[in-house]
């Protein structure tokens, strides 16, 4: 298996610009996530999806978006990148329902810079 | 409002001793707690899970308490090394069936031989 991948590592990208984080994992997860982690303000969720065809707005959903047309796939779009969007964006996965919770799974992550 | 925390300063210890880290809640009701290990540049890993009845768990060199009066919770890592070196995170779940898990800021724990 192998396991949450994210695409691609690093990305720089000019204020206004838009483009899609991949997320993909293997393990017939229902639970996804999405996470962006900024010194100081650790790990906060933006959008998840309890599974496909369902998705669910976190912490700070601003300025992305997201869907969830297979088990697999979870892809976030930023919009219209601003500097603020300067992070780093982890994807994470897990079982869910009877007998959890359980434990996440997170990708390697994606380095965004926006200038 | 609704706040993790986690010791902001890094801890430093001797190889060998027992490291002890921190993390107090309010205004949550958590039925559980995961501590999980990152390492610089990859993405946090699970190492346990601690349910609201449990006041303790253990897995190898790790020990969690879970304290809901107190609102806190202690990770131990007994007989340190300098592998153990990491930044680790406490992470409430919500509730329900969503899985959502709610993070506190981590704490930099660094072994010296």
């Amino acid at each position: 298996n192998a396991g949450v991948t994210q695409t691609p590592k690093f990305q720089v990208l000019k204020t206004g610009q838009s483009m899609t984080l991949q997320c993909a994992q293997d393990m017939n997860h229902e639970y996804m996530s999405w996470y962006r982690q900024d010194p100081g303000m650790g790990l906060r969720l933006i959008h998840y999806s309890v599974g496909a065809g369902i998705t669910d707005q976190g912490e700070v959903p601003n300025g992305y978006n997201v869907s969830r047309s297979t088990t697999e796939d979870f892809p976030l779009r930023l919009l219209s990148a601003a500097p603020s969007q300067t992070s780093v964006y982890f994807c994470a996965s897990s079982y869910s329902g009877a007998g959890g919770p359980y434990e996440q799974y997170f990708g390697p992550g994606t380095r965004l810079t926006v200038t | 409002s609704q706040k993790i925390e986690q010791n902001s300063e890094a801890l430093n210890i001797q190889e060998g001793k027992t490291a002890t880290l921190t993390c107090n809640y309010t205004n949550y009701s958590p039925a559980y707690l995961q501590w999980y290990r990152q390492d610089p540049g990859r993405g946090p890993v699970f190492l346990l899970l601690i349910r609201e009845n449990e006041k303790e768990k253990r897995k190898e060199r790790l020990k969690v308490t879970f304290d809901t009066t107190l609102k806190q919770s202690l990770f131990h890592i007994t007989a340190s090394q300098p592998a153990d070196s990491a930044t680790y995170l406490c992470a409430l779940l919500e509730g329900g069936a969503t899985n959502k898990l709610i993070f506190g800021t981590g704490t930099l724990l660094a072994v010296q031989p």
